[in-house]
């Protein structure tokens, strides 16, 4: 079975200072990892994604996540926090083989992110 | 051009009425889904559908019924509303079935709330 632990439901920062969302997960076997962004009264977009290439991966807005194997960790990060990234994040795991529902993925709880001015 | 669009945004009805929420995707996609966000913001697969196959969450009341029309359009029809259905539904789509890509491209979201 496949599980995803967002580690906190509410994260402050002020605007320009750096941004971090904790993940961790838990696969049987090689996992997918995703974060997605949801705005208000809006839907989810895809940030960025894990596929087992390339262990730090880039996204769109300036973030980033780096796959922790040893650690089962995605956390997410920014280096400088801004006004219009202040939204609800959610990490996302895929794991072929090991179920999840009926997309075959298994959404975290979500984290959401306060910008201080 | 929107990609995934739902209609309506907002509805707002009473117990014991049936409603249907359309949604249309423009991607060329194979596979389309239904969720439900709560007010917690927990989301929740609800069908995933192709033109082959239909997987069904278990935890879904058979009061909720996907209808897909053809490969771009799956609306949810939902009879005998209840007030734990009020909720945000959103419709997703991916190129292929959503195990094997996880990359799915979300409509904007149809607040139901009933009454």
């Amino acid at each position: 079975a496949q599980s995803v632990t967002q580690l906190d439901s509410h994260v402050s920062v002020s605007e320009g200072t750096p941004v971090l969302l904790r993940c961790n997960y838990s696969s049987s076997y090689s996992p997918s990892l995703f974060w997605y962004v949801q705005h208000p009264n809006k839907g989810l977009q895809l940030l960025l994604k894990y596929t087992s290439a390339a262990t730090l991966v880039k996204g769109i807005n300036g973030f980033e996540a780096e796959f922790k194997k040893s650690e089962t960790s995605f956390h997410l990060t920014k280096p400088s926090a801004h006004m219009s990234d202040a939204a609800e994040y959610f990490c996302v795991v895929s794991d072929l083989r090991s179920g999840g529902g009926a997309d075959g993925l298994t959404f975290g709880k979500g984290t959401h992110l306060i910008i201080q001015p | 051009d929107t990609a995934v669009s739902q209609t309506p945004k907002y509805l707002v009805t009473q117990m014991g009425n049936d409603k249907s929420i359309k949604c249309e995707q423009n991607l060329g996609h194979d596979t389309m889904y239904w969720y439900k966000q709560d007010s917690k913001k927990f989301l929740k697969i609800m069908f995933s559908y192709n033109n082959k196959e239909l997987i069904i969450n278990e935890t879904v009341p058979n009061r909720f019924s996907p209808k897909s029309p053809d490969k771009a359009h799956l609306n949810l029809h939902i009879n005998s509303l209840e007030l734990g259905d009020s909720a945000v539904y959103f419709c997703a789509s991916s190129l292929r079935a959503g195990r094997a890509s996880g990359e799915l491209f979300f409509g904007e979201g149809s607040r139901l709330t009933v009454l």
